[in-house]
């Protein structure tokens, strides 16, 4: 079946360590997102990739870096430079650029905690 | 910047009522979704409104949009307690970069 693929679900770090999250599409989808949530927060765009080998800045990228090298992949490296990584993270693809339903689909998502 | 706002961000309800979760967005954007996310889980696509008195209905829940006015509802109609959970709406700002933004989500919590 097509989907969103993220891992670890679950991940622990002490501070000052580099991680990198997994995300993995079977969806033919062009577009990539990462998003992050804290607690009873909404989400909050960190980075985000139109086609394979670009992307953009969100509104939260600080501390954060990511790659576009393959269509299906898109991981997000939350390196020692973000101050508060402990947080849910979110990937998410959609179609096509500009098509009609940029409907967002998602990953289950990766719970970072920094001890 | 592109601005999105939901209210209320809390609403706690009797089952059987109706009431109204309220998206406001500071942009041009005909293009807006509505997503539902239960405790500890991911999000999932309810609504996808493109263009301008875009209604779409799903059992109780029915979503209108308003590109002029900018604003978007989701209106729940006689309450049940499985659709206690949070409401988060995006929009979609239609330039290049194709950005998705979404408000800080409305909670809902259905009382049996």
């Amino acid at each position: 079946d097509g989907g969103i693929t993220q891992s670890p679900k679950y991940l622990f770090r002490k501070e000052g360590q580099n991680v990198t999250l997994s995300c993995e599409q079977n969806l033919n989808h062009d577009a990539m997102y990462w998003y992050r949530q804290d607690p009873g927060q909404g989400l909050r765009l960190i980075y985000y990739s139109q086609i394979v080998n670009d992307f953009q800045k969100g509104d939260i990228a600080e501390g954060y870096s990511v790659s576009r090298e393959k269509k299906e992949s898109f991981p997000l490296t939350v390196t020692s430079a973000q101050k508060n990584p402990t947080a849910f993270y979110l990937c998410a693809s959609s179609g096509r650029p500009g098509a009609v339903a940029g409907e967002l689909f998602f990953g289950e998502g990766s719970r970072l905690t920094v001890l | 910047e592109l601005k999105v706002e939901q209210n209320p961000l809390f609403l706690s309800m009797q089952e059987g009522k109706n009431y109204t979760i309220y998206c406001n967005y500071s942009t041009t954007s005909d293009r807006l979704y509505w997503y539902r996310q239960d405790p500890g889980k991911s999000l999932e696509s309810l609504f996808v409104l493109l263009s301008n008195g875009a209604v779409k209905q799903e059992g109780r829940l029915m979503a209108s949009l308003d590109t002029k006015a900018r604003l978007s509802t989701l209106h729940i109609t006689a309450a049940v307690h499985d659709l206690s959970a949070t409401y988060f709406c995006a929009v979609d700002i239609m330039n290049r970069d194709d950005k998705i933004i979404f408000g800080k989500g409305t909670r809902l919590h259905i009382l049996p």
